[in-house]
């Protein structure tokens, strides 16, 4: 059973840069895994902010942005602000129609 | 931008069948590369895959729960539909419907419902 993991939870201060991973229990994401990036708010539906490694969606700021770093897939939020605080989910596409959540990350921005 | 909304009974209990039916507006169910996901997410947990429907009727289901899982689609009326057999309280989630671009990302999503399991 493939894993995806991500850090439970991060911190980064107003203004502040902080690098969100996203990887696989074994082996390693590449953009062949197609890696997305949502956000979700306490209550509300997750949003698309990346899709495809590094493109982002429509109406998202320019400040979040995607990458494939190393064996991970990685959201980079530079200038962080304070509604950015939030719960950060990846996907990977593992091929044969099979997608998989990580277990996301619980951003803290203070 | 295509809207999503789910709609279905508020509560079901165990062993019996939690359907689920997804509306979409804005855009047809038979477009090409759309595929139309349910998602879950267990309370105060994260989000899961259940698994995804073509509008030719071609599903792929998350292995874990891929023998309760059946999905169907109705063209005629933009719908596409969720059952989840012998539900136990694990099962009680926000369910999400969802469009996926060719499987690869989500890119519109309801707003989900809350389907608790209980007697």
């Amino acid at each position: 059973q493939t894993v995806v993991t991500q850090e439970p939870s991060f911190s980064v201060s107003p203004g502040g840069t902080v690098t969100l991973t996203c990887g696989l229990s074994s082996g390693s994401v590449s953009t062949n895994n197609y890696p997305s990036w949502y956000q979700q708010t306490p209550g509300q539906a997750p949003r698309t902010l990346i899709y495809s490694t590094n493109t982002r969606s429509s109406g998202v700021p320019g400040r979040f942005s995607g990458s494939v770093l190393g064996n991970n897939a990685a959201l980079t939020i530079t200038g962080a602000q304070a509604d950015d605080e939030s719960d950060y989910y990846c996907v990977l596409y593992m091929g044969r129609g099979i997608s998989v959540f990580g277990g996301g990350t619980k951003l803290t921005v203070l | 931008q295509v809207q999503l909304q789910e709609s279905g009974p508020g509560l079901v209990k165990p062993s019996q069948t939690l359907s689920l039916t997804c509306t979409v507006s804005g855009g047809s169910i038979s477009s090409d590369g759309s595929y139309w996901s349910w998602i879950r997410q267990h309370p105060g947990k994260g989000l899961e895959w259940i698994g995804y429907i073509y509008y030719s009727g071609s599903t792929y289901y998350n292995p874990s729960l891929k023998s309760r899982v059946t999905m169907s689609v109705d063209t005629s009326k933009n719908q596409f539909s969720l059952k989840l057999s012998s539900v136990t309280a694990a099962d009680t989630a926000v369910y999400y419907c969802a469009r996926s671009r060719s499987q690869y990302y989500f890119d519109s999503w309801g707003q989900g419902t809350l389907v608790p399991v209980s007697s």
